[in-house]
């Protein structure tokens, strides 16, 4: 029962280059969400997908892009990372009712330097 | 565009005290509450949720809240708190979007 898988889990990128985080889930959810967690800040919500095809903004989306490339998997790309852009990431995914919570994944600590 | 706010940003108690973590939200129809529990290093795990009906609700670990509509506050309780809880906890609402938005968390110090 893996849940929610983040990959990588570590990783150092050079200010200017890409990457993608990548995430699934085997619950058959329809949604999925990628937040940031920065000290102080709390979650904020980058982008999410209410439903496979689907995607919406969330509270900080600049600098990012992301791809729901089918009901499990959800990607979220930096496509010219910059130090601010250095965080905890975390993919989470929910049933698709609005009373249903989120499960989340172990998340991804990505610094650019 | 719906948002949470949590006053207090750290809580220190005495082991056996009690504990009350504040959420307030903001929202135009029926919210979606919940809250979550983060230890150091961790990824969130789901305490409790409100979506409807009784307004008190129970949760893992001996947590309990509120859901106050008059007051758009939706507090955390624990009768009397233990070492293992020391952790960051967060709230957080959804609309029927599924856009989930949290806050930006309470960490609780649990003193011996």
């Amino acid at each position: 029962n893996a849940g929610v898988t983040q990959t990588p889990k570590f990783q150092v990128l050079k200010t200017g280059q890409s990457m993608t985080l990548q995430c699934a889930q085997d619950m058959n959810h329809n949604s999925m969400y990628w937040y940031r967690q920065d000290p102080g800040m709390g979650l904020r919500l980058i982008y999410y997908s209410a439903s496979e095809g689907t995607t919406d903004k969330g509270e900080v989306p600049n600098g990012y892009n992301v791809s729901r490339l089918n009901k499990r998997e959800f990607s979220l790309r930096l496509e010219s990372a910059a130090p601010s852009q250095t965080s905890v990431y975390f993919c989470a995914s929910s049933l698709g009712q609005s009373y249903t919570e989120a499960f989340f994944g172990q998340g991804t600590r990505l610094t650019v330097v | 565009a719906q948002s949470v706010t949590q006053p207090d940003i750290h809580i220190t108690v005495s082991e056996g005290a009690s504990l009350e973590l504040r959420c307030n939200y903001s929202y135009g129809a029926t919210p979606y509450l919940f809250w979550y529990v983060q230890s150091p290093g961790q990824g969130l795990q789901l305490l409790l949720k409100y979506f409807s009906g009784d307004t008190l609700v129970q949760g893992i670990k001996g947590f309990e809240a509120e859901f106050k509509r008059s007051q758009s506050s939706f507090n955390l309780r624990k009768p009397s708190v233990h070492w293992s809880d020391a952790a960051e906890y967060f709230c957080a609402v959804k609309g029927g979007s599924e856009k989930l938005v949290f806050g930006k968390g309470t960490k609780l110090t649990v003193n011996p």
